[in-house]
């Protein structure tokens, strides 16, 4: 699988833009980007994910550069209800697949 | 998205009792399960995949007699603590794949073992 990079955190102000980046340079050509997030002492929630075109969603859009090797989701609202940990992920999307968790980045977005 | 519930949210039991948590998918059918679980301050770590209809496998760590897993359906998992100790006082969480290449994760049992 992949390897991912996030930055280990980041903090944000309300009613901004959040850019979360991720790079994921040996990125293979089966392999999609995802992205989740997880709220303290709750499950992972589902976000956004992609293979090579940028997508958006009600929550977040994800930029995906050309070559592949880096991503960036962006929430473009963020809320005091963003903060949490998210993760970049890169999976082959095969039912038989879990997903790897690496250590995410802290998001804290501020008054 | 998909709707993983899992049951119960939390649970207190005494050092040497067995504690079962029900991993249900609500609107998918899910041949594959994952069972993870989270110490504090660490991120997840998959602990086993649940095959309905088969055996579990198990991660390099985890010991299966103690982690006992049953998939006896398409919507139903169940991860069984055996002769829990406080060590095994974590997070659990569960997940499947839903529809359109994602996977969906339960809301997670907090297991505290005295």
């Amino acid at each position: 699988d992949a390897k991912t990079t996030q930055p280990t955190s980041m903090d944000c102000a309300e009613g901004r833009a959040a850019n979360l980046p991720c790079n994921h340079s040996t990125i293979s050509g089966n392999e999609y980007v995802y992205w989740y997030r997880q709220i303290h002492s709750q499950g992972p929630q589902y976000i956004i994910h992609g293979l090579k075109n940028n997508e958006t969603n009600e929550m977040a859009s994800l930029i995906i550069t050309e070559d592949r090797k880096s991503s960036t989701l962006i929430l473009p609202h963020a809320t005091l209800r963003d903060t949490a940990v998210y993760y970049c992920i890169v999976r082959v999307a095969a039912p038989g697949d879990d997903m790897r968790f690496g250590a995410g980045t802290r998001l804290t977005v501020k008054p | 998205g998909a709707v993983v519930s899992q049951h119960p949210s939390w649970v207190i039991c005494k050092s040497g009792t067995s504690v079962k948590i029900e991993c249900r998918s609500l609107d998918f059918q899910a041949t594959t399960m994952f069972w993870y679980r989270q110490f504090p301050k660490q991120s997840l770590m998959l602990m086993a995949t649940s095959n309905e209809g088969s055996k579990a496998t198990y991660e390099q760590g985890v010991e299966k007699d103690k982690f006992l897993i049953n998939h006896a359906s398409l919507t139903l998992s169940t991860l069984t603590v055996t002769s829990a100790h406080p060590e095994d006082s974590s997070f659990y969480i569960c997940s499947g794949w839903g529809q359109q290449e994602t996977q969906y994760f339960g809301p997670g049992t907090r297991l505290l073992v005295l």
